[in-house]
């Protein structure tokens, strides 16, 4: 295990609504990035958080907006739900100036958007 | 801008026998690449790091090489087990230079070994 939680495990919406997704990261890691899977991709980045500020994004629209508490958690929103929002979310945590490069994963929120 | 391309989508051999796994990367070379493991479901773990300074790299059954002038990594599991199926991803930095954790996936080959 990763340490690294998310919920919810699985979400079902509808066009146009609004989404929140929850992550929580290992005690101590500083940085969490947002990625977003589709069904036989690669994880594709969304954005990323440093110390509770936006510190990089993906080719991702503004209806993608985040938040990094100081308690190690996370959130992603999405806006204005499109169908092609469906997809794996994953956050992944780190301790960015450790030396350590690898990201920790959590298991991620299936989001399904009808 | 940076492309990762993973040569096979899937990838099936025996038990027992070495899997290797090629990832191509099309523009700067990074400082360092790594290698991920997912399973079904789950979210990607953690396998190895190789820097650019490394040609090798190896831990426990696993292999990785780096060759800057190829802009291509080897992955490769020897002695292959049932266990070992999962899909596998190659992931490269943004920055050319720094650590910044943002990172670019290729689309990952499915390893399938058979008993």
């Amino acid at each position: 295990e990763t340490g690294v939680t998310q919920s919810p495990t699985h979400l079902i919406k509808t066009r146009g609504q609004q989404v929140t997704l929850r992550c929580s990261s290992q005690s101590g890691h500083n940085t969490v990035s947002w990625y977003q899977q589709a069904l036989g991709q690669g994880p594709q980045f969304i954005f990323q958080y440093y110390r509770e500020e936006e510190n990089g994004r993906g080719n991702f629209p503004p209806r993608f907006s985040g938040l990094q508490f100081p308690n190690y958690s996370s959130e992603l929103n999405v806006n204005a739900l499109e169908l092609d929002d469906s997809a794996l979310y994953l956050c992944a945590s780190t301790f960015r100036t450790s030396g350590r490069n690898e990201q920790f994963f959590g298991p991620g929120t299936r989001l399904t958007v009808l | 801008s940076q492309k990762i391309e993973q040569n096979s989508e899937a990838l099936n051999i025996q038990e027992g026998k070495t899997a290797t796994l090629t990832c191509n990367y099309t523009n700067y070379s990074p400082a360092y690449l790594q290698w991920y493991r997912q399973d079904p479901g789950r979210g990607p773990v953690f396998l190895l790091l190789i820097r650019e300074n490394e040609k090798e790299k190896r831990k426990e059954r696993l292999k990785v090489t780096f060759d800057t002038t190829l802009k291509q990594s080897l992955f490769h599991i020897t002695a292959s087990q049932p266990a070992d199926s999962a899909t596998y991803l190659c992931a490269l930095d943004m920055s050319p230079s720094s650590n910044t954790g943002k990172l670019i996936f290729g689309q990952g080959t499915t390893l399938q070994v058979k008993p």
